[in-house]
């Protein structure tokens, strides 16, 4: 059964770009959540996707935006880049939600803004 | 908002240690999960707690969730070298404003053989 899978796996852009991350949950699931991990902060929860409709938003500015596909894949986007949105952005699957077993999550996009 | 408290944040110990690691919250969680991250990969599920009191092992891991419903910890036996890695909390709040995981800072731990 394969696990979660994120591409690219590293990114580097430049500042005012944008960028656009992609998810493939594991097979049946059909709840996606996106997470950005950073030395200082943690792992910080940036949105969840079920059925494709957004079902939470973690407190991140406009600039971060997501949506999922019919098939349960999942794509995030960041616009007009920042340095400090160098990070490991990390996608994690589980077939209702996070009461439901957990989550699984993917290996990650390490994305450096330059 | 929701704050995750881990301690401690690292922990040094000699091959073969028993090593405790716990989290507390000051709101009531529903479920606890224990996941580990090796560097360059995601955090891998370990363990999961779904009702208050419940003790669960996994090999030489074992968590509890607490009676309070507002804390959990680790704890590992025998620690090998493979162990290595950031072991992370995670609460679960449907009553929170979140609706999602809310994870804690983290305890990275490093092994001697």
């Amino acid at each position: 059964k394969a696990g979660v899978t994120q591409t690219p796996r590293y990114l580097i852009k430049t500042r005012g770009q944008q960028v656009t991350l992609s998810c493939s949950p594991i097979s049946g699931h059909r709840s996606v959540s996106w997470y950005q991990q950073t030395p200082g902060q943690g792992l910080q929860f940036l949105f969840e996707y079920f059925s494709e409709t957004q079902r939470n938003k973690g407190n991140f500015p406009g600039r971060f935006s997501g949506r999922q596909f019919s098939n349960s894949r999942s794509e995030m986007n960041v616009s007009t880049l920042e340095l400090g949105d160098s990070a490991l952005y990390l996608c994690a699957s589980s077939l209702r939600g996070a009461d439901n077993y957990g989550y699984t999550f993917g290996s990650g996009t390490r994305l450096t803004v330059v | 908002g929701q704050q995750l408290n881990q301690s401690p944040q690292s922990m040094f110990i000699q091959e073969g240690e028993d090593v405790s690691m716990n989290c507390t919250s000051s709101s009531i969680f529903n479920t606890w999960l224990w996941y580990k991250q090796d560097p360059g990969e995601g955090p891998v599920l370990l363990i999961a707690l779904y009702k208050a009191g419940e003790l669960t092992s996994n090999g030489r891991l074992t968590a509890q969730f607490g009676t309070t419903r507002k804390d959990s910890f680790l704890n590992i036996s025998a620690s090998i070298p493979s162990d290595v890695g950031i072991y992370f909390c995670a609460g679960y709040s449907d009553g929170g404003s979140q609706g999602n995981l809310i994870f804690g800072k983290g305890t990275k731990l490093s092994v001697k053989p």
